[in-house]
């Protein structure tokens, strides 16, 4: 199915422990975001890239680091996870929408990140 | 730094009645989008407002947009218990082109 796919839906770490999370998307899209979402503060940005092999901090990168690996792929990286980042992290791909023209986002399930 | 603020926080209202979801933003944009998340689950777009003045409604929710006051409104309108969701806002950044930013989010309750 089209769309924007993360993994892992769920993982627990300890503090200190690293991961990665991995997003694709196969909407030949050229604009990917990662987001985290908290209660009480919405979605914030993480970091962004507008295509492939650039990226972007966005309001709360510290902590986290991005790869483009091509046009389809943009994983977040923990290095050293901090109880603060335990959170609902979620990945989007930028389109045009075809009725309006305007730039709108598509997001994917959600990876939800437990660091104890 | 942009900051786009919405309130309530919370919303409990009963099934039938009528409330308004207010937007605020701090930052030139003429770009205004309403997302929906049901519970544990990813975001769906509802709105995409483009321009000052724009109105847009699917079936008992309308979105306004006025760019002057920097404010977006979601309407609703006979509530349902199928319209419990969170609602979020967000703007997209002038001259960018790819920074959203996105609100604080609205939890709505309908009531039976």
């Amino acid at each position: 199915n089209a769309g924007v796919t993360q993994t892992p839906k769920f993982q627990v770490l300890k503090t200190g422990q690293s991961m990665t999370l991995q997003c694709a998307q196969d909407m030949n899209h050229n604009s990917m975001y990662w987001y985290r979402q908290d209660p009480g503060m919405g979605l914030r940005l993480i970091y962004y890239s507008a295509s492939e092999g650039t990226t972007d901090k966005g309001e709360v990168p510290n902590g986290y680091n991005v790869s483009r690996l091509n046009k389809r792929e943009f994983s977040l990286r923990l290095e050293s996870a901090a109880p603060s980042q335990t959170s609902v992290y979620f990945c989007a791909s930028r389109s045009r929408d075809i009725s309006s023209g305007a730039n709108v986002l598509t997001f994917g399930a959600g990876s939800r990140l437990t660091v104890l | 730094e942009l900051k786009v603020e919405q309130n309530p926080l919370f919303l409990s209202m009963q099934e039938g009645k009528n409330y308004t979801i207010y937007c605020n933003y701090s930052t030139t944009s003429d770009r205004l989008y309403w997302y929906r998340q049901d519970p544990g689950k990813s975001l769906e777009s509802l709105f995409v407002l483009l321009s000052n003045g724009a109105v847009k409604q699917e079936g008992r929710l309308m979105a306004s947009l006025d760019t002057k006051a920097r404010l977006s409104t979601l309407h609703i309108t006979a509530a349902v218990h199928d319209l419990s969701a969170t609602y979020f806002c967000a703007v997209l950044r002038a001259n960018t082109g790819n920074q959203f930013y996105f609100g604080t989010g609205t939890s709505l309750t309908v009531i039976p």
